[in-house]
């Protein structure tokens, strides 16, 4: 069974701009929880979705948004960029409602300059 | 306001004896516990959970104690390897109406010298 999957691996923007990240759970997990990994901050959440909606939210600005589409799969947004969103950016999938095991994939890592 | 925290950032073990990581919490409410691998540049490796109604669950060469009164749990690894190098959270947990929202620790980097 292929695990999370998160794309792209690298990304290199200018302050300012949006990005999107992608992220496919892996086959029959329904949720999907985004988390930013910064030297300063730790691991800390950003959002869970399950079955299109987004069911939980971290303390991050509106700039930082995200979708889950009938497939799963998610995408996470940010934008008008700053230096300090600079982070490796994870994405975590588990089977439903009651699974307590989260399985992180890759992750992102975002660079802003 | 750190709800949960692994106070020792780094640990270093012989190979082959026991390394004890240790992680405290504040919030009563959480209902389980993870432990989670992590190398530099990769996403966390799940390695072992916990719910908050045991005091001991075991995996290989993994155990993770919790101790609710103290709200404080621990990762042994018996034994270690010179491959557990790598720093460790543990994260603490709470579903809610089937949302799920981790807080992790700040990690801890374990050393197992040969």
């Amino acid at each position: 069974k292929a695990g999370v999957t998160q794309t792209p691996r690298y990304l290199i923007k200018t302050r300012g701009q949006q990005v999107t990240l992608s992220c496919s759970p892996i086959s029959g997990h329904r949720s999907v929880s985004w988390y930013q990994q910064t030297p300063g901050q730790g691991l800390q959440f950003l959002f869970e979705y399950f079955s299109e909606t987004q069911r939980n939210k971290g303390n991050f600005p509106g700039r930082f948004s995200g979708r889950q589409f009938s497939n799963s799969r998610s995408e996470m947004n940010v934008s008008t960029l700053e230096l300090g969103d600079s982070a490796l950016y994870l994405c975590a999938s588990r089977g439903g409602t009651l699974n307590t095991e989260a399985f992180f994939g890759q992750g992102t890592r975002l660079t802003v300059v | 306001d750190q709800q949960v925290k692994q106070n020792s950032p780094s640990l270093s073990v012989q190979e082959g004896r026991i390394s004890i990581l240790n992680c405290d919490y504040t919030n009563s409410m959480f209902d389980y516990f993870l432990w989670y691998k992590k190398y530099p540049a990769e996403g966390p490796t799940f390695l072992i959970s916990i719910s908050s109604i045991k005091d001991k669950n075991e995996d290989g060469r993994f155990t993770v104690f919790l101790n609710k009164s103290a709200k404080h749990l621990s990762l042994h690894i018996v034994p270690s390897q010179p491959g557990d190098s790598a720093v460790y959270f543990c994260a603490a947990g709470e579903i809610i109406q089937g949302a799920q929202k981790l807080v992790f620790g700040q990690g801890t980097r374990l050393t197992i010298n040969p």
